[in-house]
C-alpha cells in the first residue's frame, strides 16, 4: 500500500532532550516536506527536500534540523526541544515538483508535547 | 513571503445546503493553488488543484473551485453538502517558481443531518 508513515505518533518529552521523528514513504517520491499544525495558524512548512541531499528551509525552520540521506526517509530532528515546539507534525511527499505530480501525500501526524 | 487567508473559521450547514469557502492569497506572480481536506481521524488529502487553463476546476466528491486572478481568490464550492463532508478544509498556495507551500488556517465545516 502506498503511504507515508511517521513514528512515533505520540510523544511527550522534556525541554532539551533531543528527539527525532521519522518519516518514510514507499512511493519513490522525490519531494518531501515537514509541516507543523497549530490552532489558529494552520499548517506551516518547516523544511522541504527536493531530492536526496537537497534540503531547504520553509517558513518556520528555527529549532529544527532535517536530513535526506535516502530517497524514502526524511527525519525531523529537534536538537533541544522547547515548549513552543509542542504541536502536531505532518510529513508529506509528492512524486516531483512538476505540475502534474504536485499532489502531496500526507502522513498520519505526530503529536508532540514538550514540557 | 506569501500568505493565505481563509476567512471562514467555522461553518455549520444543514444537509443539501450550498457551500462556499473563501480563500485569498498574497502573491503577485503565477501561483499553483490547492484545496486539501482532512476528514475526522484521517490524513490530509487533495480535493483539487489549479495550475493553469480553465479557472474553474473540478475535484473529487462534487467539489469545485474558481480561480479569480484579479481578486487573488480560489474559493471552494459545492452545490449540496452531505453529512460526510464534515471535515477541515485547507487552502494552499505555492509559486510556480518555488517549492515552498503556504497553507491557510483552515475552515472547520460541520454538516448537520
Amino acid at each position: 500500500e502506498a503511504q507515508v508513515t511517521q513514528n512515533p505518533r505520540y510523544l511527550i518529552t522534556v525541554t532539551g532532550k533531543k528527539l527525532t521523528v521519522t518519516c518514510s514513504q514507499n512511493m519513490n517520491h522525490e519531494y518531501m516536506s515537514w509541516y507543523r499544525q497549530d490552532p489558529g495558524l494552520g499548517l506551516r512548512q518547516i523544511y522541504y527536500s527536493m531530492n536526496v541531499e537537497v534540503t531547504d528551509k520553509g517558513d518556520v525552520p528555527e529549532g529544527y534540523k532535517v536530513s535526506r540521506k535516502e530517497k524514502r526517509n526524511f527525519p525531523l530532528i529537534l536538537e533541544s526541544p522547547s515548549p513552543n515546539q509542542t504541536s502536531l507534525y505532518f510529513c508529506a511527499s509528492s512524486l516531483s515538483t512538476s505540475d502534474l505530480y504536485y499532489e502531496q501525500y500526507f502522513g498520519p501526524g505526530t503529536r508532540l508535547t514538550v514540557t | 513571503a506569501q500568505s493565505v487567508s481563509q476567512h471562514n473559521h467555522h461553518v455549520i450547514l444543514s444537509e443539501a445546503a450550498s457551500l462556499e469557502l473563501g480563500c485569498n492569497y498574497s502573491y503577485g506572480g503565477t501561483v499553483n493553488l490547492f484545496w486539501y481536506v482532512q476528514y475526522p481521524g484521517q490524513h490530509l488529502q487533495l480535493l483539487l488543484k489549479y495550475f493553469s487553463g480553465d479557472p474553474l476546476v473540478k475535484g473529487i466528491k462534487g467539489f469545485e473551485a474558481e480561480f479569480i486572478k484579479s481578486k487573488f481568490s480560489f474559493n471552494l464550492r459545492k452545490p449540496s453538502v452531505q453529512w460526510s463532508d464534515t471535515a477541515e478544509y485547507f487552502c494552499a498556495v505555492n509559486s510556480n517558481t518555488g517549492n515552498q507551500f503556504y497553507f491557510g488556517t483552515g475552515t472547520s465545516l460541520t454538516v448537520i443531518p
